[in-house]
């Protein structure tokens, strides 16, 4: 079973704050994607990545930025933690760069901005 | 930019009864994902469709591609299919996904 695990459940930051959230597959897949998901906007791309090193703005960008230094590891760094950061946040992966193929999804990071 | 629409947003049904969840998009594609959500929970992949038909248990996904529309039935629902139902798209040769805002089921006993 493909597995995406995302390194925390919960999370409680304090504004200003720098804060990383990390994602890890076990499927050598190239592409892995960082999701914010808010009550009545449903999910929104806030980056992806389809290879070690290179990355792509998604729809959201601003006030994330990303790292992928490993085929394995994607992560997400608010790089100054501001209120309406408050979400919960989905990391997901998918093999290559063919057209159908299914993403996998974390079981996502409830972050809390006070 | 594709438009995902879901109908409805909020559906309660009694246990036993038949489910039907409606998506529309607004631009071809080439893979719809049907996607389930428990609450507090990650996100399950049910059904990738690029035509036709797909049964899984007693789900059931559909999608016309001439009418750029697919449906999630639920055949005799039960409690613990309580979730949010998201459908999503994925459009030409972009590995990118556009997703509906969901619709929230709850199957009361």
């Amino acid at each position: 079973d493909v597995k995406v695990t995302q390194s925390s459940r919960y999370l409680v930051k304090r504004t200003g704050e720098k804060v990383f959230l990390e994602c890890v597959q076990d499927m050598d897949h190239e592409n892995m994607f960082w999701y914010r998901q808010d009550p009545g906007l449903g999910l929104r791309l806030i980056y992806f990545s389809y290879d070690v090193k290179m990355k792509e703005k998604g729809d959201i960008p601003e006030g994330y930025s990303v790292s992928r230094e490993k085929k394995e590891r994607f992560s997400l760094i608010l790089e100054s933690a501001s209120t309406n950061q408050t979400s919960m946040y989905l990391c997901a992966s998918s093999p290559g760069d063919r057209a159908n193929t299914e993403a996998f999804f974390g079981q996502g990071t409830r972050l809390t901005v006070v | 930019k594709n438009e995902v629409e879901q109908s409805p947003q909020n559906l309660t049904a009694q246990e036993g009864e038949f489910i039907t969840i409606n998506c529309s998009y607004s631009v071809g594609i080439s893979a719809l994902h049907w996607l389930q959500q428990h609450p507090g929970g990650g996100i399950v992949s049910l059904f990738m469709l690029s035509s036709g038909k797909k049964k899984h248990g007693r789900l059931i996904a559909t999608i016309n591609i001439q009418e750029k529309h697919s449906s999630l039935h639920i055949t005799a629902s039960h409690p613990r299919d309580s979730a949010v139902y998201i459908c999503a798209v994925r459009g030409g040769s972009n590995y990118k996904l556009t997703f509906g805002k969901g619709t929230l089921l709850t199957v009361n006993p």
